[in-house]
């Protein structure tokens, strides 16, 4: 069965660092790509970056709000992929998700960590 | 940039009742690209349709994508109590890589 689960979410001052893990089990993960989502209190699904295969290149696309800031990473020996947020902005408040891609959707998601950024 | 638009905001039905969630691009999309997913509260969204009409493994034959160009629609047949819910249509793109329609709220009437 897949799994994916999330972990490292927190309250965290603005300007300040986070990093996130998803902890992935159930399928050849290092075949995968992977995907970050996030969704603010009471709002819609919003995309924030993914990470190809390393037999794919193993490179990395972000969208433009969290481009420079955000950076996914991947250890395969670990079936891990990583979101390390900086320059946290308040409205980076979220639930983030990772998701299992499958060509062009989100296969599996896991259950969420919730980032809150405040001071 | 793609943007999806969803239609109702919220629809209000019974259980029993035929549901149909329109899902509008700004432009053509391959609907091989276009994707429908169900969250509830508290819990994570999970996929349904894929490929604009193909069920993902487990989703009861109830649920059906249909669609192509720039209009899809997501039918629940006959609405379970299960099923009332939160819908989001999804797009594979260009830049941004994926983008998620609104949102439409499947409540209870």
């Amino acid at each position: 069965e897949v799994q994916l689960v999330e972990s490292g979410g927190g309250l965290v001052n603005p300007g300040g660092s986070l990093r996130l893990s998803c902890e992935a089990s159930g399928f050849i993960f290092n075949n995968a790509w992977m995907t970050w989502v996030r969704q603010a209190p009471g709002k819609g699904l919003e995309w924030v970056g993914r990470i190809k295969s390393k037999a794919d290149g193993g490179t990395t696309d972000y969208a433009a709000p969290v481009k420079g800031r955000f950076t996914i990473s991947r250890d395969d020996s670990t079936n891990t992929v990583y979101l390390q947020m900086n320059s946290l902005k308040t409205e980076d408040t979220a639930v983030y998700y990772c998701s299992k891609l499958a060509f062009y959707h989100l296969e599996r998601w896991g259950q969420g960590t919730l980032v809150t950024v405040s001071s | 940039e793609i943007v999806l638009t969803q239609s109702p905001g919220t629809l209000s039905l019974s259980p029993g009742e035929r549901a149909t969630l329109s899902c509008r691009a700004s432009q053509s999309i391959n609907s091989n690209y276009l994707a429908w997913y169900q969250q509830k509260p508290g819990q994570a969204p999970r996929l349904l349709i894929f490929g604009a009409s193909s069920r993902a493994t487990g989703i009861p034959d109830r649920f059906s994508g249909s669609g192509s160009g720039t209009d899809f629609s997501l039918t629940i047949r006959r609405l379970e109590p299960e099923d009332f819910a939160v819908y989001y249509c999804q797009q594979c793109g260009s830049s941004p890589l994926y983008t998620f329609g609104q949102g439409t709220k499947l409540e209870i009437k």
